[in-house]
Protein backbone atom coordinates (compact mmCIF):
# COMPACT_ATOMS: atom_id res chain seq x y z
CA UNK A 1 0.00 0.00 0.00
CA UNK A 2 1.45 3.21 -1.23
CA UNK A 3 2.14 6.09 1.49
CA UNK A 4 1.85 9.61 1.13
CA UNK A 5 4.55 10.51 -1.55
CA UNK A 6 5.86 14.07 -2.02
CA UNK A 7 8.37 15.77 -4.57
CA UNK A 8 11.29 16.91 -4.76
CA UNK A 9 12.95 16.23 -1.46
CA UNK A 10 15.14 19.31 -1.12
CA UNK A 11 14.92 22.70 -2.98
CA UNK A 12 16.92 25.60 -3.39
CA UNK A 13 15.51 28.80 -4.61
CA UNK A 14 16.27 32.76 -4.57
CA UNK A 15 14.41 35.13 -3.07
CA UNK A 16 11.95 36.41 -5.37
CA UNK A 17 11.37 33.02 -7.73
CA UNK A 18 8.63 30.67 -7.86
CA UNK A 19 8.74 26.94 -6.57
CA UNK A 20 5.72 24.20 -7.20
CA UNK A 21 5.80 21.04 -4.31
CA UNK A 22 4.04 17.89 -5.75
CA UNK A 23 2.10 15.56 -3.80
CA UNK A 24 0.54 11.96 -4.18
CA UNK A 25 -1.31 10.95 -1.33
CA UNK A 26 -1.97 7.57 0.06
CA UNK A 27 -4.04 5.21 -2.00
CA UNK A 28 -7.77 5.51 -1.20
CA UNK A 29 -7.80 8.82 -0.09
CA UNK A 30 -9.16 12.03 -1.85
CA UNK A 31 -7.83 15.26 0.28
CA UNK A 32 -4.51 16.78 0.59
CA UNK A 33 -4.03 19.32 3.18
CA UNK A 34 -0.90 21.39 2.86
CA UNK A 35 1.24 22.64 6.03
CA UNK A 36 4.57 24.34 6.67
CA UNK A 37 6.83 23.51 9.21
CA UNK A 38 9.76 25.73 10.48
CA UNK A 39 12.49 24.14 12.75
CA UNK A 40 11.77 23.56 15.69
CA UNK A 41 7.97 23.97 15.35
CA UNK A 42 4.97 21.86 14.50
CA UNK A 43 3.57 22.25 11.36
CA UNK A 44 1.32 25.26 9.92
CA UNK A 45 -2.21 24.59 8.38
CA UNK A 46 -1.94 25.96 4.95
CA UNK A 47 -4.79 24.88 2.89
CA UNK A 48 -7.19 21.68 1.97
CA UNK A 49 -7.94 20.21 -1.21
CA UNK A 50 -11.24 18.33 -1.88
CA UNK A 51 -13.10 17.44 -5.24
CA UNK A 52 -10.25 19.57 -7.08
CA UNK A 53 -10.93 22.83 -4.60
CA UNK A 54 -9.25 24.73 -2.09
CA UNK A 55 -11.79 24.01 0.82
CA UNK A 56 -10.37 25.67 3.67
CA UNK A 57 -7.39 28.13 4.47
CA UNK A 58 -5.04 28.74 7.19
CA UNK A 59 -3.45 32.69 7.76
CA UNK A 60 -0.76 32.58 4.48
CA UNK A 61 -0.83 35.12 1.95
CA UNK A 62 -2.20 34.79 -1.63
CA UNK A 63 1.64 33.95 -2.99
CA UNK A 64 0.56 30.30 -1.85
CA UNK A 65 -1.70 28.76 -3.95
CA UNK A 66 -2.89 25.08 -4.99
CA UNK A 67 -4.45 22.90 -7.00
CA UNK A 68 -5.85 19.00 -7.12
CA UNK A 69 -6.13 17.17 -10.01
CA UNK A 70 -8.99 14.60 -10.74
CA UNK A 71 -6.55 11.82 -9.40
CA UNK A 72 -6.69 13.33 -6.24
CA UNK A 73 -2.72 14.70 -6.57
CA UNK A 74 -2.09 17.85 -5.73
CA UNK A 75 0.07 20.61 -6.36
CA UNK A 76 1.35 23.73 -3.87
CA UNK A 77 3.05 26.57 -5.58
CA UNK A 78 4.63 29.52 -3.54
CA UNK A 79 4.87 32.57 -5.46
CA UNK A 80 8.36 36.39 -5.03
CA UNK A 81 9.44 33.44 -2.52
CA UNK A 82 11.26 35.35 0.67
CA UNK A 83 13.63 34.39 3.36
CA UNK A 84 11.10 33.06 5.65
CA UNK A 85 9.55 30.90 3.49
CA UNK A 86 12.39 28.64 3.97
CA UNK A 87 10.69 25.43 5.81
CA UNK A 88 9.87 21.32 5.80
CA UNK A 89 6.28 21.35 3.78
CA UNK A 90 4.36 18.40 4.44
CA UNK A 91 1.84 16.96 2.61
CA UNK A 92 -1.38 14.75 4.43
CA UNK A 93 -3.92 13.25 2.47
CA UNK A 94 -7.14 11.60 4.44
CA UNK A 95 -10.36 10.21 3.29
CA UNK A 96 -13.42 12.48 4.08
CA UNK A 97 -15.86 10.51 4.41
CA UNK A 98 -14.11 8.78 7.44
CA UNK A 99 -15.12 10.83 10.73
CA UNK A 100 -12.28 13.39 12.33
CA UNK A 101 -9.87 13.75 9.75
CA UNK A 102 -7.26 11.32 10.26
CA UNK A 103 -4.31 12.88 8.18
CA UNK A 104 -1.25 11.32 7.06
CA UNK A 105 1.69 12.55 6.32
CA UNK A 106 4.14 12.63 3.39
CA UNK A 107 8.39 12.68 3.98
CA UNK A 108 8.22 16.06 3.02
CA UNK A 109 9.90 18.66 0.75
CA UNK A 110 12.82 20.73 2.32
CA UNK A 111 12.70 24.35 0.60
CA UNK A 112 15.36 26.49 1.31
CA UNK A 113 15.11 30.56 -0.07
CA UNK A 114 18.59 31.95 0.02
CA UNK B 1 -8.17 30.62 18.66
CA UNK B 2 -7.97 26.78 18.88
CA UNK B 3 -4.57 25.85 21.08
CA UNK B 4 -2.78 22.93 21.64
CA UNK B 5 0.20 23.67 24.39
CA UNK B 6 2.72 20.38 24.36
CA UNK B 7 5.10 20.28 27.85
CA UNK B 8 7.75 20.18 28.30
CA UNK B 9 9.69 21.04 25.48
CA UNK B 10 12.58 18.55 25.42
CA UNK B 11 12.99 15.34 27.70
CA UNK B 12 15.77 12.98 28.30
CA UNK B 13 15.63 9.49 29.87
CA UNK B 14 17.37 6.87 30.72
CA UNK B 15 16.42 3.58 28.69
CA UNK B 16 14.49 2.03 30.59
CA UNK B 17 12.91 5.17 32.47
CA UNK B 18 8.75 5.74 31.95
CA UNK B 19 7.70 8.73 31.78
CA UNK B 20 4.86 10.68 30.28
CA UNK B 21 4.34 13.97 27.87
CA UNK B 22 1.35 16.62 28.43
CA UNK B 23 -0.65 17.85 25.85
CA UNK B 24 -3.36 20.46 26.84
CA UNK B 25 -6.20 21.73 24.20
CA UNK B 26 -8.51 24.93 24.22
CA UNK B 27 -11.76 22.67 26.19
CA UNK B 28 -14.46 23.68 23.65
CA UNK B 29 -15.12 21.86 20.31
CA UNK B 30 -12.33 19.18 20.03
CA UNK B 31 -13.35 16.77 17.62
CA UNK B 32 -10.29 14.69 17.88
CA UNK B 33 -6.86 14.29 19.29
CA UNK B 34 -3.75 13.27 17.28
CA UNK B 35 -0.36 12.24 18.29
CA UNK B 36 2.23 11.99 15.78
CA UNK B 37 6.14 11.34 16.18
CA UNK B 38 8.60 12.73 13.90
CA UNK B 39 11.97 11.73 12.86
CA UNK B 40 14.08 14.97 11.92
CA UNK B 41 13.87 15.80 8.59
CA UNK B 42 11.32 13.42 7.98
CA UNK B 43 7.06 13.73 7.99
CA UNK B 44 5.08 13.25 11.08
CA UNK B 45 4.53 9.39 11.91
CA UNK B 46 0.59 8.58 13.28
CA UNK B 47 0.82 7.03 16.02
CA UNK B 48 -3.13 7.24 17.45
CA UNK B 49 -6.36 9.31 17.55
CA UNK B 50 -8.11 9.87 20.52
CA UNK B 51 -12.07 10.86 20.22
CA UNK B 52 -13.30 10.95 23.84
CA UNK B 53 -12.82 11.60 27.80
CA UNK B 54 -11.28 8.37 29.24
CA UNK B 55 -10.28 6.92 25.98
CA UNK B 56 -6.76 4.92 25.93
CA UNK B 57 -4.64 3.85 23.12
CA UNK B 58 -2.11 1.21 23.19
CA UNK B 59 1.22 0.63 20.74
CA UNK B 60 4.33 -1.47 21.58
CA UNK B 61 6.06 0.70 24.25
CA UNK B 62 3.71 3.92 24.04
CA UNK B 63 0.11 4.75 25.47
CA UNK B 64 -2.50 7.54 25.08
CA UNK B 65 -5.11 9.12 27.00
CA UNK B 66 -7.60 11.91 26.79
CA UNK B 67 -9.54 13.56 30.08
CA UNK B 68 -11.72 16.51 29.39
CA UNK B 69 -8.67 19.56 29.09
CA UNK B 70 -5.87 16.83 28.11
CA UNK B 71 -3.54 14.19 26.77
CA UNK B 72 -1.13 12.23 28.06
CA UNK B 73 1.32 10.29 25.83
CA UNK B 74 2.76 7.45 28.48
CA UNK B 75 6.07 5.99 27.71
CA UNK B 76 7.18 2.24 29.78
CA UNK B 77 10.94 1.31 29.88
CA UNK B 78 11.70 3.22 26.48
CA UNK B 79 14.85 2.06 24.50
CA UNK B 80 16.92 4.59 22.05
CA UNK B 81 14.76 4.06 18.88
CA UNK B 82 12.18 6.04 20.59
CA UNK B 83 13.93 9.43 20.52
CA UNK B 84 12.83 11.44 18.62
CA UNK B 85 10.18 14.74 18.48
CA UNK B 86 6.52 13.99 19.41
CA UNK B 87 3.64 15.92 18.52
CA UNK B 88 0.40 16.36 19.49
CA UNK B 89 -2.67 18.10 17.39
CA UNK B 90 -6.22 18.37 17.70
CA UNK B 91 -9.15 18.81 14.95
CA UNK B 92 -11.65 21.43 16.46
CA UNK B 93 -14.41 20.74 13.93
CA UNK B 94 -13.15 22.64 10.97
CA UNK B 95 -10.78 20.63 7.78
CA UNK B 96 -7.26 21.42 10.06
CA UNK B 97 -4.89 20.08 12.71
CA UNK B 98 -3.96 22.74 15.00
CA UNK B 99 -0.41 21.23 16.21
CA UNK B 100 1.54 22.06 19.19
CA UNK B 101 5.25 22.82 19.25
CA UNK B 102 6.30 18.84 20.39
CA UNK B 103 7.92 17.65 22.57
CA UNK B 104 11.96 16.42 21.59
CA UNK B 105 12.49 12.96 23.70
CA UNK B 106 15.83 11.70 23.93
CA UNK B 107 16.86 8.08 25.46
CA UNK B 108 20.42 7.40 26.71
CA UNK B 109 21.31 4.03 26.15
Amino acid sequence: DAGVTQSPTHLIKTRGQQVTLRCSPKSGHDTVSWYQQALGQGPQFIFQYYEEEERQRGNFPDRFSGHQFPNYSSELNVNALLLGDSALYLCASSLTLEPFYEQYFGPGTRLTVT
Amino acid sequence: EDQVTQSPEALRLQEGESSSLNCSYTVSGLRGLFWYRQDPGKGPEFLFTLYSAGEEKEKERLKATLTKKESFLHITAPKPEDSATYLCAGNFGNEKLTFGTGTRLTIIP
